[in-house]
């Protein structure tokens, strides 16, 4: 199974609705992280939280919101989806290493499009 | 944030060893370089990360220059395989991946 896992892999919604993307991790590991991925670009950085009761904001998180409901589980919501919202959504999970390294492993994706 | 600079695109001969180079002028002392690549849309796979000396496992090598301000990933046999986008991360966590480098390896 996988280790970091991602629901729903594909999601094709409209203007204006309520969306939720769910990550759960099998790792145990204590940091996750929500990233976004327009075509040809790289990955930009939405939220990140260090624990449960940590959550901040990443360098695009307007217009998104995130919950941390365990260890294991970090959501990303959309309030109100618009179309340039559209875009591949991953999650990530990480753990402070000794020697202080920090390796990020990522789930497989959502693909997002709002109409 | 920390920012990273790679050349948009490299090819590589098949067989050959791929040098993928990073410019990482703002990090600090305490921070490691971390190497990832994503194939095709799937999620980004770590390749590898250091420090201060150089690096090596079982996928690459990396090379980090003494004022630290510039790293290099070695694929040192590259296949059709490795064809992908190379992402150099300077620190981590709070990190956004820039372009990276896309690696077209060759017959």
């Amino acid at each position: 199974d996988a280790d970091v896992t991602q629901t729903p892999r594909n999601r094709i919604t409209k203007t204006g609705k309520r969306i939720m993307l769910e990550c759960s991790q099998t790792k145990g590991h204590d940091r996750m992280y929500w990233y976004r991925q327009d075509p040809g670009l790289g990955l930009r950085l939405i939220y990140y939280s260090f624990d449960v009761k940590d959550i901040n904001k990443g360098e695009i998180s307007d217009g998104y919101s995130v919950s941390r409901q365990a260890q294991a589980k970090f959501s990303l919501s959309l309030e109100s989806a618009i179309p340039n919202q559209t875009a591949l959504y991953f999650c990530a999970t990480s753990d402070l290493e000794f020697g202080g390294s920090d390796t990020q492993y990522f789930g497989p994706g959502t693909r997002l499009t709002v109409l | 944030d920390a920012k990273t600079t790679q050349p948009p695109s490299m090819d590589c001969a098949e067989g050959r060893a791929a040098n993928l180079p990073c410019n990482h002028s703002t990090i600090s002392g305490n921070e490691y370089v971390y190497w990832y690549r994503q194939i095709h849309s799937q999620g980004p796979q770590y390749i590898i990360h250091g420090l201060k000396n150089n690096e090596t496992n079982e996928m690459a090598s990396l090379i980090i220059t003494e004022d630290r301000k510039s790293s290099t990933l070695i694929l040192p046999h590259a296949t059709l395989r490795d064809t992908a986008v190379y992402y150099c991360i300077e620190g981590a966590g709070k990190s956004t991946f820039g372009d990276g480098t896309t690696l077209t390896v060759k017959p």
